[in-house]
């Protein structure tokens, strides 16, 4: 049963093309993260939603925007991908207010910008 | 966020206990602990949590120190499938932002 998902697995774009990824998740959730992931950095938090247009940025916002229309679905948006953001984006989501539950995950979307 | 040390690698082999090591000395006292996993190729997923007293699931245990200052992830029976990046984050229960922070884990090899 899935419960996080992210429209693509794989993406190939070219440089300075605006792209669009997408997360959905079906838990009534309102919090949602975007994340990137490169070899020996971990987990690096782009941005993160709380609540239908609203939004915080994270640790590595530049050259990124969002959009949550909706509550279910959190939208990642590269203005003019570059080369240096191909990496692995992960979506996540949570409750609110609640520290004692879980964030569940996406498979994640593997973007290289060539 | 109040940041977590984790040591970058361990090796355990297969069927024997595994303890995973996690420094929080800055924890507040309404942060909750909690680790994920990440299995290659994979999203990370939850493993366990607790706030003061030692928990267990069917996954793990996770013992956390009387300051709480440390935390260890316990493993009884490594397995290959266990072969992950494991990481501790704190989480506050007490207002502000709810952003959810990870480090860089701590990266399980499992030999058989």
């Amino acid at each position: 049963d899935v419960k996080v998902t992210q429209s693509s697995r794989y993406l190939v774009k070219r440089t300075g093309e605006k792209v669009f990824l997408e997360c959905v998740q079906d838990m009534d959730h309102e919090n949602m993260f975007w994340y990137r992931q490169d070899p020996g950095l971990g987990l690096r938090l782009i941005y993160f939603s709380y609540d239908v247009k609203m939004k915080e940025k994270g640790d590595i916002p530049e050259g990124y925007s969002v959009s949550r229309e909706k509550k279910e679905r959190f939208s990642l948006i590269l203005e003019s991908a570059s080369t240096n953001q191909t990496s692995m984006y992960l979506c996540a989501s949570s409750l609110s207010g609640l520290m004692n539950t879980e964030a569940f995950f996406g498979q994640g979307t593997r973007l290289t910008v060539v | 966020d109040a940041k977590t040390t984790q040591p970058n690698s361990m090796e355990s082999n297969e069927e024997e206990p595994v303890h995973l090591p996690c420094n929080h000395s800055t924890i507040s006292g309404t942060d909750y602990i909690h680790w994920y996993r990440q299995l290659p190729s994979q999203g990370p997923e939850y493993v366990i949590h607790g706030l003061t007293s030692n928990v267990n699931n069917r996954m793990a245990s996770l013992a956390i120190a009387e300051d709480r200052k440390s935390s260890t992830l316990i493993l009884h029976r490594a397995t290959l499938r266990d072969a992950a990046v494991y990481y501790c984050i704190l989480r506050d229960s007490q207002g502000g932002s709810e952003k959810l922070v990870f480090g860089k884990g701590t990266k399980l090899t499992v030999n058989p």
